[in-house]
């Protein structure tokens, strides 16, 4: 079966300082990986995803970038952090299109990982 | 007017109610929906996705769709304290990748 992991769970950081956020996939092979930020009354918002190694596309422009080194490692980085980067960060992986049972494209999410930016 | 609408709640019902949970969305465009389940500081579960009109059934869940209206429900029969989580709508495009919309999520709270 199929595990997400991300870490780290909770992160508190000053403005201005560096972030490295990271998410592996184990039990599939050239999944679709996703970054979205929740922040409260805001829903879910999409940030990058990303089809294969080195591909990667940004839905919101901002001071965040994401990287996919290997194929199952999806990194969310920035190298200055504001107030405005605080919220709750989710992972997500899915099926590519045209594997089997991929129709759906159902997007399955990791634990997340809760920054404060102070 | 957004993509995707959804009450934010919060909807508080006592324990064995029948729960209605609500998605309307201005796209028909839009074929595949899901629901999530989250529990607070927990990443999203999905619970059920269906791509036909109708009513499809797992265990006290039922999700129904109704295209023509652009609206799709998720009923939660026998509600017991341990469905209180935010549920989320979310739907995708049929062609090609399509990222998921999402509504931005009801806050269900059952008391015992």
């Amino acid at each position: 079966s199929q595990t997400i992991h991300q870490w780290p769970a909770t992160l508190v950081q000053p403005v201005g300082s560096p972030l490295s956020l990271e998410c592996t996939v184990e039990g599939t092979s050239n999944p679709n990986l996703y970054w979205y930020r929740q922040a409260a009354g805001r829903g879910l918002q999409l940030l990058f995803y990303s089809v294969g190694i080195g591909q990667i596309s940004s839905e919101v422009p901002q001071n965040l970038s994401a990287s996919r080194p290997q194929d199952r490692q999806f990194i969310l980085s920035s190298k200055k952090l504001l107030l405005s980067d605080s919220g709750f960060y989710l992972c997500a992986w899915s099926l590519p299109s045209g594997r089997l049972g991929s129709q759906i494209e159902t997007q399955y999410f990791g634990p997340g990982t809760r920054l404060l930016v102070l | 007017q957004k993509e995707v609408e959804q009450d934010p709640g919060p909807l508080s019902v006592p324990e064995g109610a029948i729960v209605s949970l609500n998605c309307t969305y201005s796209n028909s465009a839009f074929q595949y929906f899901m629901w999530y389940r989250q529990y607070s500081r927990k990443g999203p579960e999905l619970l059920m996705y269906t791509y036909s009109s109708g009513n499809k059934e797992d265990g006290r869940f039922t999700a129904q769709v109704d295209k023509s209206s652009k609206y799709i429900s998720l009923f939660i029969r026998d509600s017991q304290p341990s469905d209180s989580a935010t549920y989320l709508c979310a739907m995708r495009l049929v062609s090609g990748y399509s990222t998921l919309t999402f509504g931005k999520g009801t806050m269900l709270l059952v008391s015992p």
